[in-house]
């Protein structure tokens, strides 16, 4: 049933390890992102994939890796981990790309916690 | 100057009144307008979303755009305590594909 799945929900880790966060959605939305989400709330976005194409690649350490096998599914790996890399990471899909109008529906979160 | 500016709160309103969202952005070109709303340790989930000047009313909600003013805002009537939370302005280009959120304001609703 649920629309945007994110796996896992919770993450802890020491600096320096490699970890991956799976996204998924069941809405047959064609455009996906990567959202982080700070300590003060602040919702930035990482990257968006259209149809499994890199659109959106902000300004973001090329120590974050997203994959996208198929337009259901955009994964996040992170190298080398650090302490500012803690946070909640959003998933959400769209189903346009490109319009005025685009309503994102976002996953549950993975919180994030490098120790 | 932020793209999307927010009054951080906590706004605190009583419950059965109405409470007042304001939110302004920076770039002239924005075409779409939305309001998210956060509670604690959640995921954002659409409110409501708006493109042209004027009011526009869902349910308790009414959301209010001003291009001229670069000025968007958010209406909650009889405001209950389950609207307590944290809502997200956020304001998009309709040539672009990426949405610019606002650092958010938290709403407490008090008994």
């Amino acid at each position: 049933d649920t629309a945007v799945s994110q796996t896992p929900k919770y993450l802890v880790t020491q600096m320096g390890n490699d970890k991956s966060i799976k996204c998924e959605q069941n809405l047959g939305h064609d455009t996906m992102y990567w959202y982080k989400q700070d300590s003060k709330k602040f919702l930035k976005i990482m990257f968006s994939y259209n149809n499994k194409e890199l659109i959106i690649n902000e300004t973001v350490p090329n120590r974050f890796s997203p994959k996208s096998p198929d337009k259901a599914h955009l994964n996040l790996h992170i190298n080398s981990l650090e302490l500012g890399d803690s946070a909640v990471y959003f998933c959400a899909s769209s189903p346009t790309g490109g319009g005025a109008v685009d309503t994102q529906y976002f996953g549950p979160g993975t919180r994030l916690t490098v120790l | 100057q932020k793209e999307v500016e927010q009054n951080s709160g906590p706004l605190s309103v009583p419950e059965g009144a109405i409470a007042s969202l304001n939110c302004t952005y920076s770039d002239r070109g924005s075409q779409s307008f939305f309001w998210y709303r956060q509670y604690s340790g959640k995921s954002p989930e659409l409110i409501m979303f708006i493109y042209s000047n004027g009011d526009k009313e869902d349910g308790r909600f009414t959301a209010q755009l001003n291009k001229a003013s670069q000025y968007v805002s958010l209406l909650i009537r009889d405001s209950q305590p389950s609207d307590s939370a944290t809502y997200l302005c956020a304001v998009k280009r309709s040539s672009a594909s990426k949405i610019i959120f606002g650092s958010g304001t938290r709403l407490s609703i008090r008994p």
